[in-house]
């Protein structure tokens, strides 16, 4: 079936610009996590949803972050007012109920703020 | 919380030669190892996984081993091959618990033809 989708896959702004980036799960999929991937590094948490609950915020970096999912769909990653070091893979994954452990990433979206 | 180290962040191998990536972890609660490639541009993709039930997994030319004493685990991969380059991430995760992966740095590995 399809994997995990992510738009746009390459996103070029101006700093103090709003962005908004896409991640559509596997179909059935109860939850979803966003990281960041700065160049040449590891997987940095932001937020993670499970259906209908509370979000888990505990990664986001600044007030300038925000995501939103509405059920068990598609889920919107927005950061307000972008900064240079902003710059970086943002990747969403997504995982079912019964083993969420097991997470499936997209291809990403490469964000660069200039 | 978790904290997980991978070693060695560069390795580069002849084809043919065998790779080894090692990671340690400090909850010893967790319960569940991945392992993923990441290849230029695209997003990691699972390769291998163990739960902390069991000691070792294979398939094909990869395999992991879980020591839990010990808190570490390694991805074995053999009869390397240029397709085998990429960047690979371990990430221990709590069941029950936190319910996130913690990755590793990475370890670029570079399979030389």
């Amino acid at each position: 079936g399809a994997g995990v989708s992510q738009s746009p896959s390459n996103k070029v702004t101006e700093k103090g610009k709003d962005v908004e980036l896409r991640c559509d799960p596997i179909s059935g999929h109860t939850a979803l996590y966003w990281y960041r991937q700065r160049l040449g590094q590891g997987l940095e948490f932001l937020i993670y949803f499970q259906g209908n609950s509370a979000p888990d915020k505990s990664g986001l970096p600044s007030d300038r972050f925000s995501a939103e999912r509405t059920g068990e769909s598609v889920s919107t990653l927005t950061i307000q007012r972008t900064q240079q070091e902003d710059s970086a893979v943002y990747l969403c994954a997504s995982s079912s109920r019964e083993y969420q452990e097991t997470q499936y990433f997209g291809p990403g979206t490469r964000l660069l703020v200039l | 919380g978790e904290n997980v180290e991978q070693h060695p962040s560069t390795l580069s191998v002849q084809e043919g030669d065998s790779a080894v990536i090692k990671c340690t972890y400090s909850d010893s609660a967790s319960n569940y190892f991945p392992w993923y490639k990441q290849e230029l541009g695209k997003g990691p993709q699972l390769i291998i996984d163990i739960r902390s039930n069991v000691g070792e997994k294979k398939d094909q030319r990869i395999a992991v081993t879980l020591n839990k004493t010990a808190k570490h685990f390694s991805l074995h991969i053999t009869e390397t091959q240029p397709e085998d380059s990429a960047v690979y991430f371990c990430a221990a995760y709590l069941r029950g618990g936190s319910e996130k992966l913690v990755f590793g740095k990475g370890t670029k590995l570079t399979v030389n033809p």
